[in-house]
């Protein structure tokens, strides 16, 4: 099956520092894959869209200067949250799409993120 | 805009029992429909998914049909288990580089 990796699994960052999260589609190539923040006991929020080899799009309220999104290839997409503040703290999620008319997601086991 | 409700939660059930977790969602042209599940400190996996109206979706022993004249989707299993507790979330896959659009969650604790 299609699997989705993410590194690092948790972080713990001082406030000020930029982290960075991988998102990696293992078994095929993925031209499009997403990035979602999960709150406690909420659901999955989509925070930006992201396809190889151009700029990544940002939903309404997701500031994109904040967290910089790079898709430089067809396998990888990186996240990287700069400045962080604790508020920032939360759970990230990537997902990968196979393409074409299938709509079908794959997701990543999720990266805690701890801003101190 | 495309929308998903979830009943509310959570769901608290005995081994071997019913399990009906309702879903509607609002949507332009015909979305793809899908069942994740979140177990305890994982990411979401595909649990089943139809793509079309009347299309059946079903695995593990869970099933959920595309009722387009309802606009429902609700995930139904004849006896669950300890190891269903998850959290489980009804989407909907749009047209739009496939983006989903997610219910809010609806937590299952099955007790034996």
């Amino acid at each position: 099956g299609a699997v989705v990796s993410q590194h690092p699994s948790w972080v713990i960052c001082k406030s000020g520092t930029s982290v960075k999260i991988e998102c990696r589609s293992l078994d095929f190539q993925a031209t499009t894959m997403f990035w979602y923040r999960q709150f406690p006991k909420q659901s999955l929020m989509l925070m930006a869209t992201s396809n190889e080899g151009s700029k990544a799009t940002y939903e309404q309220g997701v500031e994109k200067d904040k967290f910089l999104i790079n898709h430089a290839s067809l396998t990888l997409s990186t996240l990287t949250v700069t400045s962080a503040h604790p508020e920032d703290s939360s759970f990230y999620i990537c997902s990968a799409r196979l393409g074409g008319t299938n709509n079908e997601q794959f997701f990543g086991p999720g990266t805690r993120l701890t801003v101190l | 805009g495309n929308s998903v409700t979830q009943m509310e939660g959570p769901v608290t059930l005995s081994e071997e029992a019913f399990l009906t977790i309702n879903c509607t969602y609002t949507a332009t042209g015909y979305p793809s429909l899908f069942w994740y599940v979140q177990y305890p400190g994982e990411g979401l996996q595909l649990l089943l998914k139809a793509t079309k109206a009347d299309d059946k979706g079903s695995n593990k022993g869970f099933e959920a049909t595309y009722r387009k004249e309802t606009t429902s989707f609700h995930l139904e299993k004849g006896s669950v288990q300890v190891s269903d507790s998850a959290v489980y979330f009804c989407a909907l896959g749009g047209t739009s580089y496939g983006k989903l659009t997610f219910g809010q969650g609806t937590i299952l604790t099955v007790h034996p």
